[in-house]
């Protein structure tokens, strides 16, 4: 399996302010994801992220809002930009495990705007 | 498109009671089904998996039969335990090569002592 760690755990911003949720992975993968999920609701896919490439973004999802970056095997960033209230959610990443079809979870970041 | 249905919870039972939740889906081709758990503060983590129909997925005393003719994989375990609190989300994968997730929303399991 693989241990992955997101930073911040949650945090509290203003409307219209950026924030960057980092996630760090004990070893090298291939293949990261973003989730987010709404107060109440199952959790969405928003992009794919490969190392050396840019994110694909789900529908309904724009690089604009959510910039990724994915400088490495290990590490991605995704920013969740220019906030309003209805971008409160947890946001999570994961990563594809060793095994067929397997994704692992970060512990997520509880984001509230303002 | 490719969807999950489980029950709403929360789902409130007393120790050593027996537990089902129910997971329906629609999926063209032949999905993967999982079960994944949230206990309080983690992150998600796998529970148990069947990769096709008639296969059987089972963990720490949970189980979950893939049903094709029902597009089922309700989840059961014979005795809850008050450590087995937390939120339990079926999902899917259609495969590919991103291995996209989908999930159901999340039922609420709350075991009283």
């Amino acid at each position: 399996s693989a241990v992955i760690s997101q930073k911040p755990s949650r945090d509290i911003c203003q409307r219209g302010t950026s924030l960057t949720i980092q996630c760090q992975v004990d070893s090298q993968v291939t293949m990261m994801f973003w989730y987010r999920q709404q107060p109440g609701q199952s959790l969405t896919l928003i992009a794919t992220a490969n190392q050396g490439s840019e994110a694909t973004y789900e529908s309904g999802f724009v690089i604009d809002k959510f910039p990724i970056s994915r400088p490495n095997l290990t590490f991605s960033t995704l920013t969740v930009s220019n906030m309003s209230p209805e971008d409160s959610s947890i946001y999570l990443c994961s990563v594809e495990g060793p095994g067929k079809n397997i994704q692992y979870f970060g512990a997520g970041t509880r984001l509230s705007v303002l | 498109g490719n969807s999950v249905t489980q029950m709403e919870g929360p789902v409130t039972l007393s120790e050593e009671a027996f537990l089902t939740i129910n997971c329906t889906y629609t999926a063209t081709g032949y999905p993967s089904l999982f079960w994944y758990v949230q206990y309080p503060g983690e992150g998600l983590q796998l529970l148990l998996k069947a990769t096709k129909a008639d296969d059987k997925g089972s963990n720490k005393g949970f189980e979950a039969t893939y049903r094709k003719e029902t597009t089922s994989f309700h989840l059961e375990k014979g005795s809850v335990q008050v450590s087995d609190s937390a939120v339990y989300f079926c999902a899917l994968t259609y495969g590919g090569a991103t291995n996209k997730l989908i999930f159901g929303t999340g039922t609420l399991l709350a075991v009283q002592p």
